[in-house]
């Protein structure tokens, strides 16, 4: 059974740029989260999708943002970038309902310059 | 959200058991204790989660007391491919929706 799948793995951008990062799930797992991991703050929780819709959202602003397709895959943008959102940025999946853990991908590495 | 408290960190020689306490005595009662581990900044591995009773699966086990405000995860042999930073998380629910908390874990060195 194929993992979470995150691309791409490595990304350099310039400060003010924008990215895209993608996330493909689990097969049939519907829901999809995304957090932030940097030294100084740990693993924090942006937001989640399930079923195309957002349903629980972290204390980013609002140059974060995301969106899940109907085949459960899911993107992340960040506009204007700044240099504090060098991250390693982090997909998990699950099946959505209460009693499932979330597996996670290894993550795409950001680097803003 | 529940908070939860681990030991910044610990060690273990290999071949021992190595237990990983953990505080989260803000819990509420539909909450669920997770625990994961990361390596070298890969994602988050699972490891084991449970709500109220005492859970074992092939990685470890998990002893949760009884008044759920601590828990204790147990690798029963700690192998040198156990070091790792391990995360103790309550899983918040808001209506469907959920996140996982995460502290800033204990890292456990497992030596020879």
């Amino acid at each position: 059974k194929a993992g979470v799948t995150q691309t791409p793995r490595y990304l350099i951008k310039t400060r003010g740029q924008q990215v895209t990062l993608s996330c493909s799930p689990i097969s049939g797992h519907r829901s999809v989260s995304w957090y932030q991991q940097t030294p100084g703050q740990g693993l924090q929780f942006l937001f989640e999708y399930f079923s195309e819709t957002q349903r629980n959202k972290g204390n980013f602003p609002g140059r974060f943002s995301g969106r899940q397709f109907s085949n459960s895959r899911s993107e992340m943008n960040v506009s204007t970038l700044e240099l504090g959102d060098s991250a390693l940025y982090l997909c998990a999946s699950s099946p959505g309902t209460q009693n499932y853990g979330y597996t996670f991908g290894s993550g795409t590495r950001l680097t803003v310059v | 959200d529940a908070k939860t408290t681990q030991p910044t960190s610990m060690d273990c020689a290999e071949g021992r058991a190595a237990n990983l306490p953990c505080n989260h005595s803000t819990i509420s009662g539909n909450e669920y204790v997770y625990w994961y581990r990361q390596i070298h900044s890969q994602g988050p591995q699972y490891i084991i989660h449970g709500l109220k009773n005492n859970e074992t699966n092939e990685m470890a086990s998990l002893i949760i007391t009884e008044d759920r405000k601590s828990s204790t995860l147990i690798l029963p042999h700690a192998t040198l491919r156990d070091t790792a930073v391990y995360y103790c998380i309550v899983r918040t629910f808001t209506g469907t929706a959920s996140k996982l908390t995460f502290g800033t874990g204990t890292r456990l060195q497992v030596t020879l």
